[in-house]
């Protein structure tokens, strides 16, 4: 069974730039879930994926976005990216509904570093 | 904002000693979970609590959630160099698992 991955490790951007992070999810969870961790705070919830629609939506501005793919698998978009958006940026993936979706498998992280 | 606070922020004990986090909120939460962090990794699962009062032990590490759910404790018995680590507290408010986490206990365990 293959875990939750994540591309890439680490990113640098200048302000204004979009970046796009990507996620694979474990098999056979069809939801998944994005958070932003700043330096120093526990991750807060952006938004969530089911079944490539968007299941619910954290305090975050419209710049970030996402895509869930048929496999499952999910990007998230970030444009006109600013100083604070400097953070490790977890993906993770549950089973949904019928799949016990309070259990949360997380990957390892993106690093961006906004400069 | 964090609506879920964590108590102390930072613990450092010696091997060997035992050590207790708190994680409060005015709240109401369907699910409590526990979570560890090492640097540069994604939280790990330690445990998901759901009924009020219900008590689950991992080991030497024994999890607690209030009877009225918005509360929850984690207690750490004989504590050993490898539970070292910066423990997170979430809690769901429904079975979709969007989480709310706290800020963190970053505990660390000296020989």
């Amino acid at each position: 069974e293959t875990g939750v991955t994540q591309s890439p490790t680490h990113l640098i951007k200048t302000r204004g730039q979009q970046v796009t992070l990507r996620c694979s999810s474990q098999s056979g969870h069809n939801t998944v879930s994005w958070y932003q961790q700043a330096l120093g705070q526990g991750p807060q919830f952006i938004f969530q994926y089911y079944r490539e629609e968007e299941n619910g939506r954290g305090n975050f501005p419209p710049r970030f976005s996402g895509l869930q793919f048929p496999n499952y698998s999910s990007e998230l978009n970030v444009n006109a990216l600013e100083l604070d958006d400097s953070a490790l940026y977890l993906c993770a993936s549950s089973g949904g509904l019928a799949g016990g979706g309070d259990t949360q498998y997380f990957g390892p992280g993106t690093r961006l570093t906004v400069l | 904002t964090q609506l879920l606070e964590q108590s102390p922020q930072f613990l450092s004990i010696q091997e060997g000693e035992n050590l207790t986090v708190y994680c409060n909120s005015s709240s109401v939460f369907s699910s409590l979970q526990w979570y560890r962090q090492e640097p540069g990794e994604g939280p790990v699962l330690l445990v998901t609590v759901v009924t009020g009062g219900e008590v689950k032990k991992l080991k030497r590490l024994t999890f607690q959630f209030g009877d009225a759910r918005k509360d929850s404790s984690l207690h750490i018995t004989a504590a050993q160099p490898g539970d070292t680590g910066l423990y997170l507290c979430a809690g769901g408010a429904d079975s979709w698992g969007k989480l709310q986490f706290g800020a963190g206990t970053q505990v660390v365990v000296t020989p």
